[in-house]
């Protein structure tokens, strides 16, 4: 699986938007990005995934810029709820083995 | 659908000691993992299947033994537990495994004195 870095950390107040970047220099033309969201004492959880340009859903939207060496998922108008990790994930479709790593924890506050 | 299952939720060894942590899945998922997630750490893959009968080696998987011998359940064995093994342990499932959306369980939080 590609190489992913993230900020370890990340502060936003209840009601901004937040955009978290992934970096993933060594992206192979059939690798997906995906985003899982990690709640304390809770199994991590999809978020959404995509492989090139914008996708969105109920719950947050990832862009991918043309390169695809990086990509940014952001949550629009973030609640306390929203404070959680939140992993990126580069790799094939097909891949076996999956690598969490350490994530991007987000703190929002009031 | 009750998704994916762990028992039990918490559990306290002492080194030497063995047991078997259980996974279920009612989806008919074909792909099945181990995880461990040591604090302030991402996750670990231990083991994974990709279907009833076929099963091979994450990144860290000395110390556990699993088998797959049917769609629905997946354990995992810790065979001599050790102090290292601290950790909580989360089982997932998905479709086709992968990059593909995946389930995860409500984690097993062991304790190895």
């Amino acid at each position: 699986l590609a190489k992913t870095t993230q900020p370890i950390s990340m502060d936003s107040y209840e009601g901004q938007e937040v955009n978290i970047t992934c970096s993933h220099n060594n992206i192979a033309t059939n690798d997906y990005i995906t985003w899982y969201q990690q709640f304390p004492s809770q199994g991590p959880r999809f978020i959404i995934q995509g492989y090139k340009t914008k996708v969105t859903n109920e719950v947050a939207s990832l862009f991918i810029p043309a390169d695809r060496k990086s990509s940014t998922l952001s949550l629009p108008r973030v609640s306390l709820s929203d404070t959680a990790v939140y992993y990126c994930l580069v790799g094939p479709g097909t891949a076996s083995k999956l690598t969490f790593g350490t994530g991007t924890r987000l703190q929002v506050t009031l | 659908n009750a998704g994916v299952t762990q028992t039990p939720k918490f559990q306290v060894l002492k080194t030497g000691q063995s047991m078997t942590l259980q996974c279920a899945q009612d989806m008919n998922h074909e792909y099945m993992s181990w995880y461990r997630q040591d604090p302030g750490m991402g996750l670990r893959l231990i083991h994974y299947s990709v279907g009833a009968g076929i099963t091979d080696q994450g990144e860290v998987p000395n110390g556990y033994n699993v088998s797959r011998s049917t769609t629905e359940d997946f354990p995992l064995r810790l065979l001599s537990a050790a102090p290292s093994q601290t950790s909580v342990y989360f089982c997932a499932s998905s479709r086709t495994g992968g990059l593909n959306e995946q389930y995860f369980g409500p984690g097993t939080r062991l304790t190895v004195t």
